[in-house]
């Protein structure tokens, strides 16, 4: 069965600063990999998605992710933080059966 | 605007009481899912279907049930079979299976 690993419960950055998130799938074929965005009480907003082709994959609001497929990991990278990237970002692995798995979630606080 | 509406956004319900969650999506999609999240522990599928009339259990289907009659609806029933229903329901479609998922914005279900 697939599944997803988020090693980082909670990061915090500085304003300003580069961010990366880290995602290890575990998944026996080619993956599906996606990253999420949920603010506060609110549902999720995907930032990207990788399926084929170049590993690195550009995605919204200056986000972008690199697959590395011998290092099984999807890490989520932006190189200017804002204030209003401070949120909870998910990675996601897509089964043959269609069955999306996520991480247990990033927490990412950015202090002035 | 098309997009998926889940309603209420605040639920409460006594323990031992049944409970429909709405979830309606004008997107026109096929695919309709229903997660849980909790605090540390990400989102996990409740349930999926992917074309009308039919749905599949996902990892925690126990003490849940769905009914998938049109393409734009898909309700979700929280049982009094469910031990911790407390949560944070979000609600998903997509194109097809393999497609990036639409979110609505969750319903918090408190059972006391």
């Amino acid at each position: 069965a697939q599944s997803v690993t988020q090693p980082d419960i909670h990061i915090t950055v500085s304003e300003g600063a580069s961010l990366e998130l880290r995602c290890n799938y575990s998944y026996g074929a080619t993956p599906y990999l996606f990253w999420y965005v949920q603010s506060p009480g609110q549902g999720l907003q995907l930032l990207l998605k990788y399926f084929s082709g170049d590993t690195l994959v550009q995605g919204i609001k200056g986000f972008e992710a690199e697959f590395k497929r011998s290092q099984s990991s999807f890490n989520l990278r932006k190189p200017s933080v804002h204030w209003s990237d401070a949120a909870e970002y998910f990675c996601a692995v897509l089964s043959n059966d269609y069955k999306l798995s996520f991480g247990a979630g990033t927490t990412v606080t950015v202090r002035a | 605007d098309g997009g998926i509406t889940q309603s209420p956004k605040y639920l409460f319900r006594k323990e031992g009481q049944n409970v429909t969650l709405s979830c309606e999506q004008n997107l026109n999609h096929d695919a309709m899912y229903w997660y849980r999240q909790d605090p540390g522990q990400g989102l996990r599928l409740i349930y999926y279907s992917q074309i009308v009339n039919d749905f599949q259990k996902g990892d925690i289907a126990e003490g849940y049930s769905v009914s998938r009659e049109k393409k734009e609806s898909f309700p979700l029933t929280v049982t009094s079979a469910q031990k911790n229903p407390t949560a944070f329901y979000l609600c998903a479609s997509s194109i097809a299976g393999n497609s990036p998922l639409h979110f609505g914005n969750g319903t918090r279900l408190t059972v006391t």
